[in-house]
């Protein structure tokens, strides 16, 4: 069973920086074609695409944030950690982990979001 | 950057075939995926590569792509298909994850 599930504060103060886990089961990030990725959801807003982190520590950031977000992982302990530096009230969201998967040999294009976390919903406000 | 369209907004009749649609240039060229997010829920993988189904969704989801634009078609609508609806490709010249803005569909 594929579980992902995020945990972080719930506020931070404009200019803070924001630290998020993603803590996963039933998936190892050591697998060839595995990625995790994070997606934000401001109150009543669109999906946004944040940031991903493969197997082989190969990172992508969303182009318009990513002068402000770090991506990391802790293989042995299947977690991934979101950094976001300069918080403020605009990212205000529900901030998901999920699995992006793909395969032996394929192409980032070729990957799909199939298991997402349950949500962490942070504001931002002084 | 790559962008993704849908209408904001979609109507159906229960047991009816509702068609979501999302546009992006020569998106046809690209794989597709579908996302189903009811209130308060996270998002659900509907459909993959354009038109896969994962295991556990009904059959009356399905998916096309060509030329410009994606759709998701639902056949027999329920109730409980009632949600928003994302599309999401991968911009190959940023490599860039991008969803669409949304659609929400109303069964009544």
């Amino acid at each position: 069973q594929i579980t992902l599930k995020e945990s972080g504060p719930t506020l931070v103060k404009p200019t803070q920086a924001l630290t998020l886990t993603c803590t996963f089961s039933g998936f190892s990030l050591s697998t060839v074609g595995v990625g995790v990725g994070w997606v934000r959801q401001p109150p009543g807003k669109a999906l946004e695409w944040l940031a991903l982190i493969y197997w082989d520590d190969d990172k992508r950031y969303s182009p318009s944030l990513k002068n402000r977000l770090t991506i990391t992982k802790d293989t042995p302990k299947n977690q991934v950690i979101l950094s976001l530096i300069n918080m403020e009230p605009l990212d205000t969201a529900t901030y998901y982990c999920a699995r992006h998967l793909g395969g032996f040999g394929q192409s980032l294009a070729n990957y799909y979001f199939d298991y997402w976390g349950q949500g962490t919903l942070l504001t931002v406000s002084s | 950057s790559y962008e993704l369209t849908q209408p904001p907004s979609v109507s159906v009749s229960p047991g009816h075939t509702a068609s979501v649609t999302c546009s992006g240039e020569k998106l046809g060229d690209k794989y597709c995926s579908w996302f189903q997010q009811k209130a308060g829920q996270s998002p659900i993988l509907v459909i993959y590569h354009n038109n896969k189904r994962p295991s556990g969704i009904p059959e009356r989801f399905s998916g096309s792509n060509s030329g410009n634009t994606a759709t998701l078609t639902i056949s027999g609508t329920q109730a409980m298909d009632e949600a928003d609806y994302y599309c999401q490709t991968w911009d190959s010249s940023t490599a860039s994850v991008v969803f669409g803005g949304g659609t929400k569909l109303t069964v009544l």
